[in-house]
């Protein structure tokens, strides 16, 4: 099966930066979804985006299929953004990565 | 839509006793996923359905664990015998196609004893 790699692993942040997530697949994936886990264990899906560039307010992701990663980027991060961000990705079920974990400090 | 429905969001159970975990989808979602997340595994899917019917059970992890959808708003996960190993988060999701954005419950927190 599919090997998905995120890093960092953890991240911390002071309120008000900009940072950049990546995902990395071992091999092409049908479809690519990044999720927030907050720090309560809900979670939430942010993007679908098996390829190109998609934004929701502070948030933005961008998957480039034939290199096989996808990085999301957060801008102007607040405190209500910390939790853990997965990546996931299938060649039919769905495989997630380990997470980076993001604190981010008043 | 209220979302996923999952139920109960916590079960305490002694080892060998019987767990169902249930699900309900939002309206109209032809698909349901069921994962499991462990500080260990980090997040499994475990199953998944398309209009009732089970797809790909491959992530189920044995014969101990089983999953039904009777009907398009209802699905359950079921344990028997329970393990202490099984101690984890159940989540349920739902979504209009599997390329689709899915859906999460809030999940159930199972903790066999």
């Amino acid at each position: 099966g599919i090997q998905v790699e995120q890093s960092p692993p953890d991240l911390i942040l002071q309120e008000g930066a900009n940072s950049t997530l990546r995902c990395n697949f071992s091999d092409s994936v049908n479809n690519l979804q990044w999720f927030h886990q907050n720090p309560w264990g809900q979670l939430i899906n942010l993007f679908y985006i098996p390829s190109g560039t998609k934004q929701n307010g502070r948030l933005s992701a961008t998957t480039v299929a034939t290199e096989r990663y996808s990085l999301l980027y957060i801008s102007s991060s607040q405190t209500t953004d910390s939790g853990v961000y997965f990546c996931g990705g299938s060649q039919g079920n769905l495989i997630f990565g380990k997470g980076t974990k993001l604190s981010v400090k008043p | 839509d209220a979302g996923v429905i999952q139920s109960p969001r916590h079960e305490v159970t002694e080892m060998g006793q019987e767990v169902t975990l249930r699900c309900k989808p939002i309206s109209g979602h032809d698909y349901l996923f069921w994962y499991r997340q462990t500080m260990m595994r980090g997040l499994e899917l475990l199953i998944y359905f398309n209009n009732n019917v089970p797809i790909d059970d491959s992530g189920m992890p044995e014969d101990r664990f089983s999953a039904k959808m009777p009907n398009a708003s209802f699905s359950t996960l079921k344990i028997q015998p329970s393990e202490p190993r099984d101690s984890a988060v159940y989540f349920c999701a739902s979504s209009a196609g599997t390329t689709d954005t899915q859906y999460f419950g809030p999940g159930t927190r199972l903790t066999v004893l």
